[in-house]
């Protein structure tokens, strides 16, 4: 059962245009995402986070949406570059409580490419 | 440069064989991971140290054998593993192990081919 979807395996944009990347969970008891960023044959980087208590965080470039009542978060990165280019990876964590607490729950990962 | 350091990078082994992964970090974190990403899958937690203590086995097959020596180091010992094993291994750390706002950081991976 994937708790963390990542219904669009891959996203084209053109150079300055708006990248809107979508993740999906299921279970109630997450309370803490984050996005990472992966390069082909490098880890994760992490990215932004946002706690459920907010409903957006922005840093720089990119901005995470959280809308708790459909479990649903989106990552936009504005305006996007072909550097940006890589696997975007949402991630959920449960609060207190939850038999997986402190643990992240990933998603299978989005392919994001740029052009210039 | 994430402050968690993989070695080796790339490591091609023998179903016969026995090798170790090393991960080293030094952002001072208490607690450790292993994940796995094998092609087009999420990643998977295979184990997790907290101040040197395991605290989760993820229901990995006994071939795979951690060892968590201080809070800085952690090793997976591999033995008599299958080609299906064939996978990126990442290490990563965080703060500590439970906790609201638990980022953890991941290193550059260990691709391993089992032939």
């Amino acid at each position: 059962d994937q708790q963390v979807k990542q219904n669009s395996p891959s996203l084209s944009v053109q150079e300055g245009r708006i990248s809107i990347l979508n993740c999906d969970y299921t279970n109630s008891m997450f309370d803490y995402f984050l996005w990472y960023k992966k390069y082909p044959a490098e880890g994760p980087t992490f990215l932004i986070s946002i706690s459920s208590i907010k409903d957006k965080n922005e840093d720089g470039r990119f901005t995470v949406f959280l809308n708790k009542s459909a479990k649903h978060l989106s990552l936009h990165i504005v305006p996007s570059q072909p550097g940006d280019s890589a696997v975007y990876f949402c991630a959920a964590s449960e609060r207190a409580g939850g038999t997986s607490y402190g643990k992240l729950t990933f998603g299978q990962g989005t392919i994001l490419t740029v052009h210039p | 440069e994430t402050g968690v350091t993989q070695t080796p990078r790339h490591l091609v082994m023998g179903m016969t064989n026995k090798k170790s992964l090393k991960c080293e970090q030094h952002l001072g974190h208490n607690a450790m991971y292993w994940y796995k990403q094998s092609a087009k899958k999420p990643l998977e937690l295979m184990f997790v140290y907290n101040f040197k203590e395991q605290t989760e086995n993820n229901s990995v097959p006994s071939r795979f054998s951690p060892e968590c020596p201080n809070s800085s180091h952690l090793f997976l010992h591999l033995h008599t593993l299958q080609p299906e094993d064939s996978a990126l291994y990442l290490c990563a750390s965080s703060q500590d192990e439970v906790s609201t706002g638990n980022t953890i950081y991941f290193g550059e991976g260990s691709w391993l081919t089992v032939v």
